[in-house]
């Protein structure tokens, strides 16, 4: 799996964007990248991937550079229950489902 | 549509003793995967089930086990148990094997003194 760099922690102020970054720079051409969040003592919780092309669902965006070396999660209008850690993974996808975290971002969100 | 069931939430055993954890994973979804998550370990995977087979498996002692349920929903025993296997045991569903995009369950803290 390809190493990921993420920032240790963040904040933001609610009601604005979370912008989190992500860089992997090692990913190979058939990597996804997925984000992931964890709000303190829950299941960690799936928010959303993609390969090359920018992605949005309902809970995020998320934005791929063009090289595929780095990316950003994008909560567009962050709340109070958006704290948590939040974690980037780059993965072949289908192959295994034995997910690994890094140490991801704490992202707080403040009033 | 209703998410990833976990029973029991908390448990509290001694040590020796065996759990039987149990999972229901999001209507349609074959396969499951245990994880444990520890403050000093972090996420750690245990085992994946699809369509009543092991897939995968962890780096843990034969003391962890699992199984799956024709109607997908899966259990984990863990038989003599030890102090460091207090943990959160998380259960994900996904709709294929090896499919990363998993939805969790709220665990089953378990505390063993």
């Amino acid at each position: 799996d390809a190493k990921t760099t993420q920032p240790p922690s963040m904040d933001c102020a609610e009601g604005r964007a979370a912008n989190l970054p992500c860089n992997h720079s090692t990913i190979s051409g058939n990597e996804y990248v997925y984000w992931y969040r964890q709000i303190h003592s829950q299941g960690p919780q799936y928010i959303i991937h993609g390969l090359k092309n920018n992605e949005t669902n309902e809970m995020a965006s998320l934005i791929i550079t063009e090289d595929r070396k780095s990316s950003t999660l994008i909560l567009p209008h962050a709340t109070l229950r958006d704290t948590a850690v939040y974690y980037c993974i780059v993965r072949v996808a289908r192959i295994r489902n034995d997910m690994r975290f890094g140490a991801g971002t704490r992202l707080t969100v403040k009033p | 549509k209703a998410g990833v069931t976990q029973t029991p939430r908390y448990l509290i055993k001694t040590r020796g003793q065996q759990v039987t954890l149990s999972c229901s994973p999001i209507s349609g979804h074959r396969s499951v995967s245990w994880y444990q998550q520890t403050p000093g370990q972090g996420l750690q995977f245990l085992f994946e089930y699809f369509s009543e087979t092991q897939r995968n498996k962890g780096n843990f002692p034969g003391r962890f086990s699992g199984r799956q349920f024709s109607n997908s929903r899966s259990e984990m025993n863990v038989s003599t148990l030890e102090l460091g296997d207090s943990a959160l045991y998380l259960c994900a569903s996904s709709f294929g094997t090896g499919d990363y995009e998993q939805y969790f369950g709220p665990g089953t803290r378990l505390t063993v003194t």
